[in-house]
């Protein structure tokens, strides 16, 4: 069956340091991976997606993902965190007419 | 050109009442997705249409819950007898075209329901 798990409910780090957030997935075939973000009172806004080749990509507001089959991860990372980041981030996988979220990272940001 | 819109943004009912939330995607979306995203949870799937017919149902949590889209536009989201339990925020979202699992979904800000 399909599904996301992200392991960190929370995550607080300082402005200007890097991020990572974890997500893995369980999914039999090869996986369409999503990372989406949310404000509060805002829809989910699509950061990046990964369908196939490069196994590392690029997203907006200067966020990155990186695909690894053998750890059936795709972490989503960002090298300097900005105030405006403090969001809630959801990791999905799709399955032709739906996806499977996770059940969210909320980030925040230390000035 | 406009996102996805859904309203009411906000709707409080009792319990037993009837409520309707309405999704409006964006022009020329062909599928439409709803959502419920309970407190502390990602959203959970619970209907697909592709044009006017609800294509995948099985996220329906029971059969106080039915959508429809009768024109392939703009959908409604439909609960009899609301209990305390369906309180949580319902999203709606579009994609281009479906069936593809590289499809997008642009997700609306969505509804909060709220049941007392």
């Amino acid at each position: 069956a399909q599904s996301v798990t992200q392991p960190d409910i929370h995550i607080t780090v300082s402005e200007g340091a890097s991020l990572e957030l974890r997500c893995n997935y369980s999914y039999g075939a090869t996986p369409y991976l999503f990372w989406y973000v949310q404000s509060p009172g805002q829809g989910l806004q699509l950061l990046l997606k990964y369908f196939s080749g490069d196994t590392l990509v690029q997203g907006i507001k200067g966020f990155e993902a990186e695909f690894k089959r053998s750890q059936s991860s795709f972490n989503l990372r960002k090298p300097s965190v900005h105030w405006s980041d403090a969001a809630e981030y959801f990791c999905a996988v799709s399955n032709f007419n739906k996806f499977y979220f996770g059940s969210g990272t909320k980030l925040n940001v230390k000035p | 050109g406009a996102g996805v819109s859904q309203t009411p943004s906000n709707k409080v009912t009792e319990k037993g009442k009837y409520v309707e939330l309405r999704c409006d995607p964006i022009s020329g979306h062909t599928a439409l997705y709803w959502y419920r995203q309970s407190l502390g949870q990602g959203p959970e799937f619970l209907i697909y249409f592709q044009g006017t017919g609800a294509a995948d149902d099985s996220g329906l949590p029971n059969d106080r819950f039915f959508a429809v889209r009768p024109e392939g536009s703009v959908s409604t989201l439909k609960i009899q007898r609301t209990e305390r339990g369906d309180s949580a925020v319902y999203l709606c979202a579009s994609s281009l075209m479906a069936g593809g699992r590289s499809d997008t979904q642009y997700f609306g800000p969505g509804t909060r329901l709220t049941v007392l």
